[in-house]
């Protein structure tokens, strides 16, 4: 399978701990993206890479989410002393650089719960 | 800011019959985006718009894209059940994609 892998896919914690989810794009992809997903509504974006580089940061990513992309193939999406309004989908999706039709293709998810 | 709005938001319709949900966005974005989602799975890119008239089809779904009215629409002709699939629309802001809520289509037998 060539897709994006997100693992894992489920990850159930208690409010306060620590979790951290782990994305890796299509391999040719220089560009990855995080959303957030909760039931009935649209992925919302949080961040991107280009590379390495974190370009772009989402006012709904709070100081205790944090992202990386250490050597421009998989990122880690970690979110420290989880709230019970963590609880949702998160979605990695990675691009092929600008100046194609630069579809992003996503992942299957990390669905979150925090009890 | 980009926004988006999709409606209807529920649509239920009956196996060989026509529908299309529309996509409203609030200002300029370059190219839209189609993606269906089933239940418990990911986003499926459907179609790409790149362009004020652009027209692509893929089965029974049609997109089009008209800039100046800031509107997309996701044509579906002769529904059969395999559609059943919520289907969202997204412009593209900066780099991010901002999506719309989603329609979520159940087709009848």
């Amino acid at each position: 399978d060539t897709g994006v892998s997100q693992d894992p896919r489920h990850k159930i914690t208690k409010r306060g701990q620590n979790v951290t989810f782990r994305c890796d794009p299509i391999s040719e992809h220089n560009r990855l993206y995080w959303y957030r997903q909760t039931l009935g509504q649209g992925p919302e974006f949080l961040t991107y890479f280009q590379n390495e580089a974190q370009l772009e940061k989402s006012r709904l990513l709070s100081d205790r989410f944090s992202a990386e992309r250490p050597k421009g193939s998989f990122s880690t999406l970690e979110i420290q002393r989880t709230e019970q309004g963590d609880s949702a989908m998160y979605l990695c999706a990675s691009s092929k650089p600008p100046g194609t039709s630069a579809i992003q293709y996503f992942g299957a998810g990390t669905r979150l719960s925090v009890l | 800011e980009l926004k988006v709005e999709q409606n209807p938001l529920f649509l239920s319709m009956q196996e060989g019959k026509n529908y299309t949900i529309y996509c409203n966005y609030s200002t300029t974005s370059d190219r839209l985006y189609w993606y269906r989602q089933d239940p418990g799975k990911s986003l499926e890119s459907l179609f790409v718009l790149l362009s004020n008239g652009a027209v692509k089809q893929e089965g029974r779904l049609m997109a089009s894209l008209d800039t100046k009215a800031r509107l997309s629409t996701l044509h579906i002709t002769a529904a059969v059940h395999d559609l059943s699939a919520t289907y969202f629309c997204a412009g593209r802001g900066s780099e991010k994609l901002v999506f719309g809520k989603g329609t979520k289509l159940t087709v009848n037998p």
